[in-house]
């Protein structure tokens, strides 16, 4: 129930692609849903979020489409560019709660062909 | 705004010693999280605190504790540590908790 699953675990796509990076929960209570990015030798650094008020959100080449009803989101990477390689990552948490307990996926390592 | 801020950056220990590692959140953020980075689990949340109580755990060991200072500063302590101790420890400070975190670069213990 507390968990968040990631697919793929890796992905490698030519520059200008648009990769996509899918998540799914189970526990209905997730409502604040971030996507982090990480380099090596870095912390996660958050890149967007959404609530599941909203079906889409675009920050900048990144958007996220969230399903509420199937229970999952994505990251798309619009005009992917060899910077982009990073590890990315998915997470949930219960945003109404006096909580920042937050789930994470199992990770996505994407690799931009230049 | 500096941002969130751990250290040390590095740290190599013996099993069985004990080491703290320190966070300074950002400016004005009350809450500091605790979270595990390895290869095989993943990111792994440890604990939370918020004015200076812990207000959530992850499934841990009680070897693993921490603490936060009236400044919002956060400690974390692992007793007697064990070879898979060896990871990332990662802070992450933000206003009240449930909202946007923001995470430091981390601290990679090894336990040899």
């Amino acid at each position: 129930q507390q968990q968040v699953k990631q697919s793929p675990q890796s992905l490698i796509v030519q520059k200008g692609g648009i990769p996509i990076i899918n998540c799914a929960y189970e526990n209905t209570a997730f409502d604040y849903f971030p996507w982090y990015q990480q380099f090596p030798g870095k912390g996660p650094a958050l890149l967007i979020a959404i609530r599941p008020d909203v079906s889409e959100k675009k920050e900048g080449r990144f958007t996220i489409s969230f399903n509420k009803s199937a229970k999952q989101f994505s990251l798309h990477i619009m005009d992917s560019q060899p910077g982009d390689s990073a590890t990315y990552f998915c997470a949930a948490s219960i945003g109404t709660s006096n909580t920042g307990k937050l789930i994470f996926g199992q990770g996505t390592t994407l690799q931009v062909k230049p | 705004k500096a941002g969130v801020t751990q250290t040390p950056r590095y740290l190599i220990k013996t099993r069985g010693q004990q080491v703290t590692l320190s966070c300074s959140p950002i400016s004005g953020h009350r809450s500091v999280s605790w979270y595990q980075q390895t290869p095989g689990q993943g990111l792994q949340f440890l604990f939370e605190y918020f004015s200076e109580t812990q207000r959530n755990k992850g499934n841990f060991p009680g070897r693993f504790s921490g603490r936060q200072f009236s400044n919002s500063r956060s400690e974390m302590n692992v007793s007697t540590l064990e070879l898979g101790d060896s990871a990332l420890y990662l802070c992450a400070s933000s206003l009240h908790g449930n909202t946007e975190a923001f995470f430091g670069q981390g601290t990679r213990l090894t336990v040899v």
